[in-house]
């Protein structure tokens, strides 16, 4: 497997509960990016990590959205209070810093009930 | 969240012509430009990168034209065929390989026999 790949590949979910979406980069990536993209819709950038570096987390739409990352392996994405809003499906990109060419993973499409 | 903008969301191109696909992109520091494609259901997918200090790069069938001047990002493709048919985005970031890359709302491109 040397792609990116992120789990669970769909989630349904009630309004007002949590859910973590997780994001296993390509190994050696050291950057890290979560985007959330709507139906019919452009990548909304959320969060890039980098390195050890502190994340640059100025897309999260609310403090409902937080993201971690394990040194440079796995990202977890957590949406606290779900929101019918937050329906969209979530993407996660890695790529090293030799040539910065993103590869993203498959997405988890998230439904809000 | 943050958005390059992107003004046409559908073009229609006969098989055998050539596409353009434009972008207008909002920051002038950007230093690197990038055309991804994203076929239904899947991930972006790198097509061409450029840095801000070219006006053209060619790759295999594509080219990418950079226009610092009015902030004008294209995508032309030779010979379109029909595997061709998905939604192109632009994408801009500071730097190539260490920074946040921000994405536009994307063009679909729909292929006629």
């Amino acid at each position: 497997g040397a792609g990116v790949s992120q789990s669970p590949s769909n989630k349904v979910t009630e309004k007002g509960k949590d859910v973590e979406l997780r994001c296993d980069p390509i190994s050696g990536h050291t950057a890290l990016y979560w985007y959330r993209q709507r139906l019919g819709q452009g990548l909304e950038f959320l969060i890039y990590f980098q390195g050890n570096s502190a994340p640059d987390k100025s897309g999260l739409p609310s403090d409902r959205f937080s993201a971690e990352r394990t040194g440079e392996s796995v990202s977890t994405l957590t949406i606290q209070r779900t929101q019918q809003e937050d329906s969209a499906v979530y993407l996660c990109a890695s790529s090293s810093v030799r040539d910065g060419e993103q590869y993203f993973g498959p997405g988890t499409r998230l439904t809000v009930t | 969240g943050e958005s390059v903008g992107l003004h046409l969301p559908t073009l229609s191109v006969q098989e055998g012509d050539n596409s353009i696909i434009n972008c207008a992109y909002s920051n002038s520091a950007s230093d690197y430009f990038i055309w991804y494609k994203q076929e239904s259901g899947k991930g972006p997918q790198f097509i061409i990168d450029i840095r801000s200090n070219m006006d053209k790069r060619q790759g295999q069938r594509v080219t990418v034209l950079l226009n610092k001047t009015v902030k004008h990002l294209s995508l032309q493709i030779a010979a379109t065929q029909p595997g061709d048919s998905a939604v192109y985005f632009c994408a801009e970031s500071l730097y190539s390989s260490a920074s946040k890359i921000i994405f536009g709302s994307g063009t679909r491109l729909s292929i006629r026999p």
